[in-house]
């Protein structure tokens, strides 16, 4: 099956930063790629997600990137904010299943004012 | 709240004991997933429903552990004489079809 890896584990910033998150997936039939953010005692909320025949996509101060060739993607956020503190979950579905998905180990993302 | 939505939201059971959660998914959304998060992991996969028909399940889910969606709509997790190391939060999630997933508020199993 997929697998899929995530760093960092940890990431602390400064407000008004950038921070950028990195994941490599192991199946190349791999065709999308969710951005899920989990807050202390929440559910994991979709922030963005990209298929694989798109190269970027970016939604205001979040964009994600991805390299087929290289298998890897990133999640960035611009002009980092408090609120933006969370864990960020990766994800990959390959084409061989029916929908799971297969999850990163989670960035946690500090964003110190 | 038109969201996915698990009751209860915490159980804490012991050793031996059978327990059930629900999951009601967004009311549109004909395929219905059951994760497993433990601490500082992220989700694992466990099955998966298209309407009422179960068509995935990973290793992870033991015969202790069984799932039904039965008019295909909500869904239950039974978890059979749970060990400690069941302890876990458990997440169902929706999609319709192939689409985005949306995940519920998950229910945090203890086992003492």
């Amino acid at each position: 099956g997929e697998n899929v890896e995530q760093h960092p584990s940890t990431l602390s910033v400064q407000e008004g930063d950038s921070a950028v998150i990195k994941c490599t997936y192991s199946d190349s039939a791999s065709n999308y790629f969710p951005w899920y953010k989990q807050e202390l005692g929440k559910r994991p909320q979709l922030i963005i997600d990209i298929r694989s025949n798109v190269g970027e996509k970016k939604d205001q101060r979040i964009a994600v990137t991805l390299n087929k060739t290289a298998k890897h993607f990133s999640l960035h956020i611009t002009e980092t904010q408090p609120e933006d503190s969370a864990v960020y979950f990766c994800a990959a579905r390959d084409g061989s299943t029916l929908g799971r998905l297969y999850f990163g180990r989670g960035t946690q993302l500090t964003v110190w004012p | 709240d038109t969201g996915v939505s698990q009751d209860p939201r915490h159980k804490i059971t012991k050793r031996g004991q059978n327990v059930t959660f629900r999951c009601d998914p967004i009311s549109e959304h004909n395929r219905l997933y059951w994760y497993r998060q433990t601490l500082g992991q992220g989700p694992e996969f466990l099955t998966y429903f298209q309407n009422e028909a179960q068509l995935e399940k990973s290793r992870l889910l033991s015969d202790r552990f069984s799932a039904e969606r039965p008019k295909g709509s909500f869904s239950t997790l039974e978890i059979q004489r749970t060990e400690q190391g069941d302890s876990a939060m458990y997440l169902c999630a929706s999609s319709r079809d192939r689409l985005e997933q949306y995940f519920g508020p998950g229910t945090r199993l203890t086992v003492t």
